[in-house]
């Protein structure tokens, strides 16, 4: 059974430029976050879809954005790129119920030069 | 809000060593509790969970009980090898609002020396 596949693995890109990241969840998971981790900040809620709906969202700039397709698999979009939003970008993906836990993906590395 | 807070680290350890790793929690309602471990250059790996109060989550020698007396869910394990050098983060899972969203803690460095 295939885990979480995030695309790209790794990013660079350039300050006031924008990036979009992809999330395929597992098979059948409906729930989709999404969380920067940084050594700072450690790991930060970004956003969570169920069903191409926000249902919850953390405490992040208007620049951070997301969706949700009808097959589940999620894009979030940086716009206006900062230095501070270089970081590991994690997703997760969940069968929608607190109880099941969340698989996560590798990540997406972006650094902001 | 919902909060977790984990031992200072990092912990440093000789091969089959004891481990314990703090954890306490402060949440509304009833959440579900998790442990997840990071390898370098990976994304987190759920290691295990409880989801009610007095239930214990285990795997691969880990364990860790749900303690809602004392808000807490310390991981341990009674001999820890090499290959459990890793970051572990103390999670959960709440309800309400919260739904859909892990709360994690700084997470905490083991090392494991042979």
């Amino acid at each position: 059974k295939a885990g979480v596949t995030q695309t790209p693995r790794y990013l660079i890109k350039t300050r006031g430029q924008q990036v979009t990241l992809s999330c395929s969840p597992i098979s059948g998971h409906r729930s989709v976050s999404w969380y920067q981790q940084t050594p700072g900040q450690g790991l930060q809620f970004l956003f969570e879809y169920f069903s191409e709906t926000q249902r919850n969202k953390g405490n992040f700039p208007g620049r951070f954005s997301g969706r949700q397709f009808s097959n589940s698999r999620s894009e979030m979009n940086v716009s206006t790129l900062e230095l501070g939003d270089s970081a590991l970008y994690l997703c997760a993906s969940s069968l929608a119920g607190k109880n099941y836990g969340y698989t996560f993906g590798s990540g997406t590395r972006l650094t902001v030069v | 809000g919902d909060s977790v807070t984990q031992m200072e680290g990092p912990v440093t350890l000789s091969e089959e060593a004891f481990l314990t790793i703090n954890c306490t929690y402060t949440a509304t309602g009833y959440p579900s509790l998790f442990w997840y471990v990071q390898y370098p250059g990976e994304g987190l790996q759920l290691l295990l969970k409880a989801t009610k109060a007095d239930d214990k989550g285990s795997n691969k020698g880990f364990e860790a009980t749900y303690r809602k007396e004392t808000t807490s869910f310390h991981l341990e394990k009674g001999s820890v090898q090499v290959s459990d050098s890793a970051v572990y983060f103390c999670a959960l899972s709440g309800g309400g609002t919260s739904y859909g969203k892990l709360t994690f803690g700084q997470g905490t460095i083991l090392t494991v020396h042979p």
